[in-house]
């Protein structure tokens, strides 16, 4: 399977722990995004990279959020102090340089107790 | 204001029958692009069709097409003879700054969804 892939696909967390996700893009897709959606909402845009360098960041990325993605493949998004207030599904998607359409992964979901 | 307006929450649609998703959009922006994705209950976003600002016709995808009123400011999706496997949520979204040249930089701005019910 060469579609976008997360892991992991839940996670369950006490307040004020601190949790890290990771996102593996489609190979040869040189932009990342990471979206945020709550239940009966649409997904919000959280932040986007293209290779290395993070171009985008959503107001809604607090500065207990912070995302990478080193070598410009896989990123990862950590959250620090968890609040209950950030349970939601974390969706990922890569896309390439010159297509419109975004391809998704299938979600971490994350439940703060 | 909110960019983007999926004014039905829900929808129950017979078997075989074509089914009309409205999506109103907000933007000052001369060059924008307009997304379909459908959530089936497994969670998983899959891209249906795009429509670029300055893109003369509507789009079509198989079943899917998408009715472009640029001066009202309205891309609803039109799927043709609805099947059971439609049943999802069906999100509109809007990607802000550029058209038909494609390569878009940003993120994606998404209605709340109108959940379809296909019934047999």
């Amino acid at each position: 399977d060469t579609g976008v892939s997360q892991d992991p696909r839940h996670k369950i967390t006490k307040r004020g722990q601190n949790v890290t996700f990771r996102c593996d893009p489609i190979s040869e897709h040189n932009r990342l995004y990471w979206y945020r959606q709550t239940l009966g909402q649409g997904p919000e845009f959280l932040t986007y990279f293209q290779n290395e360098a993070q171009l985008e960041k959503s107001r809604l990325l607090s500065d207990r959020f912070s995302a990478e993605r080193p070598k410009g493949s896989f990123s990862t998004l950590e959250i620090q102090r968890t609040e209950q207030g950030d349970s939601a599904m974390y969706l990922c998607a890569s896309s390439s340089q010159g297509y419109n359409e975004q391809f998704f992964g299938p979600g971490t979901r994350l439940t703060v107790l | 204001a909110q960019k983007i307006t999926q004014t039905q929450p829900g929808m129950f649609v017979q078997e075989k029958e074509a089914v009309t998703l409205d999506c109103t959009y907000d933007t000052s922006d001369q060059s924008y692009g307009l997304f379909w994705y459908k959530q089936p209950s497994s969670g998983e976003m899959i891209f249906l069709i795009y429509q670029g600002s300055y893109d003369e016709q509507n789009a079509t995808e198989g079943r899917y097409s998408l009715n472009f009123q640029k001066a009202r400011k309205s891309a609803n999706l039109v799927i043709s003879a609805s099947q059971l496997g439609d049943s999802a949520m069906y999100f509109c979204a809007m990607r802000e700054g550029w058209g038909t040249t494609g390569g878009g930089a940003d993120g994606l701005t998404f209605g709340k969804g109108t959940h379809l019910i296909i019934q047999p």
